[in-house]
């Protein structure tokens, strides 16, 4: 299980921290991503991270203000995101890398971020 | 920047056979996943690694692979599966892109 934390409104260029929490499962067996979906749109891939922190991945759109990290002794991931623009508005998930599926196998409800001034 | 070109759209009457395409360039070397998507959930894993199906994935769902298409077919459309499908893959630098996604009507 996966859950999701720390959404909330900010004004544009401020920052949001927010944090999954996995349970159920070896969490440092695991690669983990966070993944969002602006308000009727699409879902869109914004970071990557493995179970070692050995390798890390952006989506060019949030490249340099976003960071992704881990604390496998608390079992949870995180997203700080930093100068928050408006088009950040999304709901954000976390979700599972499968080695076995080769793809995101469980993901979280979401947790709901709001950029507006 | 790569990307994964869907259809926004399919309508299918009921108990017909409902075909959603994922076309990319990277498709015939990097592998094509597929999502269901209902309102207000979390997107639920349909399809993995072109073709094959996660237990408890119904058989109706299948997914095929040619060239730079990769393809979801629900084989008898049933009522619960009006919902929005997207496909995943990723691009030659191994960053993840999904499709924009396919609203799919059942009729």
């Amino acid at each position: 299980q996966l859950v999701e934390s720390g959404g909330g409104l900010r004004h544009p260029g401020r920052s949001l921290r927010l944090s999954c929490v996995a349970s159920g499962f070896t969490f440092d067996d695991y690669a983990m991503h966070w993944v969002r979906q602006r308000p009727g749109k699409g879902l869109e891939w914004v970071a990557g991270i493995s179970w070692n922190i050995t390798i890390i991945d952006y989506a060019a759109s949030v490249k340099g203000r976003f960071t992704i990290s881990r604390d496998n002794a608390k079992n949870s991931l995180f997203l700080q995101m930093n100068s928050l623009r408006t088009e950040d508005t999304a709901l954000y998930y976390c979700a599972i890398y499968s080695t076995f599926f080769h793809t995101f196998d469980v993901w979280g409800r979401g947790t709901v971020v709001t950029v507006s001034s | 920047s790569y990307e994964l070109t869907q259809p926004p759209s399919v309508s299918v009457s009921l108990g017909q056979m409902a075909r959603i395409t994922c076309s990319g360039e990277a498709l015939p070397k990097k592998y094509g996943n597929w999502y269901q998507q209902k309102p207000g959930q979390s997107p639920v894993l349909l399809i993995y690694k072109d073709n094959e199906r996660p237990s408890g994935i119904p058989e109706r769902f299948s997914g095929s692979s040619s060239g730079t298409i990769v393809t979801l077919t629900i084989s008898g459309v049933q009522a619960e599966d009006e919902a929005d499908y997207y496909c995943l893959s990723a691009d030659t630098s191994g960053l993840w892109v999904f499709g924009g996604g396919t609203t799919l009507t059942v009729l």
